[in-house]
């Protein structure tokens, strides 16, 4: 089983500040993904991140993989408040469909 | 809207009452997944379709769950003698793999509340 772990749980920042929001799995995965959920909202799918080092980017939001640390990074580049959300990543084991979640980063953007 | 519809959207229901929930995947999609959520955590994978066939199933999911997908469109996800640890949002994604590339489609989810 792939066990995914973000770091932090909760995240609260200022506008126009960056951050980080860490994402580690145990085994390895031949992909993983971010997704963002808005509160009583479902899921929506950010990236998809197949092969180490690498990296997409959309607007202020920028994905990495590194598949030898097991680690991948989802940057916030000078935050707005419309980007206060929940941030999951998941990722796949080889050789299986389950997709394994992490608790995900609950992130508020203060003005 | 993602194109994936779940109903009911919210279900109350008395403990030990079966209840059955209906989601239909974007339409040319052959992937069908069942999550279930609870507050302050991701979603736990429940089972996995391709097309018709159910190809996992979570080791953790009780006998009382079942879900279906005949001729591979829509799908039910029955529980029976509902329990109050039931409780939780039900979401369905669907997907289609294209190369090495899977994105999934979550619908809006079903909130079911077990007295």
């Amino acid at each position: 089983e792939l066990k995914v772990e973000q770091n932090p749980l909760f995240l609260s920042m200022q506008e126009g500040k960056n951050y980080t929001i860490y994402c580690n799995y145990s085994t390895t995965s031949d992909r993983l993904y971010w997704y963002r959920q808005d509160p009583g909202k479902s899921l929506e799918s950010l990236f998809v991140l197949l092969s180490n080092g690498a990296v997409k980017q959309e607007g202020r939001l920028m994905a990495s993989l590194d598949t030898k640390a097991r680690l991948s990074t989802l940057h916030i580049t000078a935050a707005v408040h419309d980007l206060s959300a929940t941030y999951f990543c998941a990722g796949t084991p080889f050789f299986g469909n389950q997709f394994y979640f992490g608790t995900g980063t609950s992130l508020t953007v203060i003005p | 809207d993602t194109g994936v519809s779940q109903n009911p959207r919210h279900k109350i229901t008395k403990r030990g009452q079966n209840v059955t929930f209906r989601c239909d995947p974007i339409s040319e999609h052959n992937r069908l997944y069942w999550y279930r959520q609870t507050l302050g955590q991701g979603p736990e994978f429940l089972t996995y379709f391709q097309n018709e066939a159910q190809l996992e199933k979570s080791r953790l999911l009780s006998d009382r769950f079942s879900a279906e997908r005949p001729k591979g469109s829509f799908s039910t996800l029955e529980i029976q003698r509902t329990e109050q640890g039931d409780s939780a949002m039900y979401l369905c994604a669907s997907s289609t793999r294209r190369e090495l590339t899977e994105t999934q489609y979550f619908g809006p989810g079903t909130r079911l509340l077990v007295l």
